[in-house]
């Protein structure tokens, strides 16, 4: 168990909509990064936000967008979703800017 | 374009053997090299890494092997067993920030 949760765990939802997937990071850990993993792009860095400033983006496409709360928590928002959005979403903390990123247990999007 | 490199895409083993994945990449400023491991249904998990100041690293069964001037790192599991069949990405990260960018993982697998 990395500390890090994330839920929900799945969630099934149909083209066009909205969902929002959430984020805890490890106590202490002022990093969090999300990842999407599909069957053919792989691991996906999508952002990277520190202390709640975003610090990088990735493949984000514009209808994502994430936010880190004061409580360091963060937020996934994915809308007008389509089919190919279906996949596994990652949270990763970090104490630090740098160096080891440890990973939660990941949210399974099906988008029907 | 795939940023790091891996292969092979599949790894069959027998136990006791040794599995050996590999990874290049092109960009120079990568700094950071982990690996994870990941089994089905869970997040990827830190194996292992190493900073390019030196060119190998040991932890139990599990070695790094890095070749700076080649651009190239790999993996070695000494005595495979199967508890170790999952998938194992390498990732690199820049020293200008920590986003990791992802081989597309190699799924091994250790038959007794």
């Amino acid at each position: 168990d990395s500390g890090v949760t994330q839920t929900p765990k799945h969630l099934i939802t149909a083209t066009g909509q909205r969902v929002t997937l959430r984020c805890s990071p490890r106590s202490g850990d002022l990093s969090v990064y999300w990842y999407q993993q599909s069957l053919d792009q792989g691991l996906q860095f999508l952002i990277h936000y520190y202390n709640g400033e975003e610090r990088a983006k990735g493949n984000i496409l514009e209808r994502f967008s994430a936010q880190q709360f004061p409580d360091l928590h963060s937020e996934l928002n994915l809308s007008s979703l389509e089919l190919g959005d279906s996949a596994l979403y990652f949270c990763a903390s970090s104490p630090r800017r740098d160096g080891e990123q440890f990973f939660g247990p990941g949210t399974r999007l099906t988008v029907l | 374009q795939q940023q790091v490199k891996q292969s092979p895409q599949s790894l069959i083993v027998q136990k006791g053997g040794i599995s050996i994945i590999n990874c290049a990449y092109e960009n120079t400023a990568f700094d950071y090299f982990p690996w994870y491991q990941q089994f089905p249904g869970k997040g990827p998990a830190l194996l292992i890494a190493i900073r390019p100041d030196v060119s190998e690293k040991k932890e139990g069964r599990f070695t790094i092997s890095f070749n700076k001037s080649a651009k190239q790192f790999s993996l070695h599991i000494m005595d495979s067993q199967p508890g170790d069949s999952a998938t194992y990405f390498c990732a690199a990260a820049p020293n200008t920030g920590n986003q990791f960018y992802f081989g597309t993982g190699t799924s091994l697998t250790v038959i007794p």
